[in-house]
């Protein structure tokens, strides 16, 4: 199974937005709505931003929204702030009953 | 509130096994799948494997297949992976994760290091 496709590093000023793509197959993200998003600052343990391609969970800030279309899904994060900062994976569950993770996007906040 | 804690992690020599445990608390342990994600040393994330609430069934990522066991103890609230023929490649550090309602992964532990070398 191949890593999901997303772009090495993102970056924006505080108060813009900015998205990150994932990108997959019909194996993954085209084939089911189990696609999660994931916040992890250094050193930390990997937080779940978005489940179920849209859904967030609860005391996860309603800037971070999600959406899927075909075989990518896409995070934004509205209104940038300093504590955004960190790496973000998208995941999804595959046809082989296993999951698949990106490799990872490095937000930074300029 | 949900807790993981992972333990079982070290040194060992490529060839050698280790056996990782993961003490659940916090929700209806026996009600949730789990699974084991690792992430080697300044890399991103990689699925290893996801078990049942009953126990079975297994899945497990092709790179670990014949390698790794996971399996659970209901009646101790606690999860395992047994990691045989380790090579160096799986130098990572194991994060014990809860699936939610409706799939993996909504729960992450603080992880165990795992280091493979000679």
């Amino acid at each position: 199974q191949s890593a999901l496709t997303q772009p090495a590093s993102v970056s924006g000023s505080p108060g813009q937005s900015i998205t990150i793509s994932c990108t997959g197959t019909s194996s993954d993200i085209g084939g089911y709505n189990f696609v999660s998003w994931y916040q992890q600052h250094p050193g930390k343990a990997p937080k779940l931003m978005i489940y179920d391609v849209t859904m967030r969970p609860s005391g996860v800030s309603n800037r971070f929204s999600a959406s899927k279309s075909g075989n990518t899904a896409s995070l934004t994060i509205s209104g940038l702030q300093a504590e955004d900062e960190a790496d973000y994976y998208c995941s999804s569950y595959t046809t082989s009953s296993t999951y698949v993770f990106g490799a990872g996007t490095k937000v930074t906040v300029l | 509130e949900v807790q993981l804690l992972e333990s079982g992690g070290g040194l060992v020599q490529p060839g050698g096994s280790l056996r990782l445990s993961c003490a659940a608390s916090g929700f209806t342990f026996r009600s949730y799948s789990m699974s084991w994600v690792r992430q080697a040393p300044g890399k991103g994330l990689e699925w290893v494997s996801g078990i049942g609430g009953s126990g079975t069934p297994t899945y497990y990522a092709d790179s670990v297949k014949g390698r790794f066991t996971m399996s659970r103890d209901n009646s101790k609230n606690t999860l395992f992976l047994q990691m045989n023929s380790l090579r160096v490649e799986d130098t990572a550090i194991y994060y014990c994760v809860k699936y939610g309602s409706t799939s993996c992964c909504s729960d992450w532990g603080q992880g165990t290091l795992a280091t493979v070398s000679s």
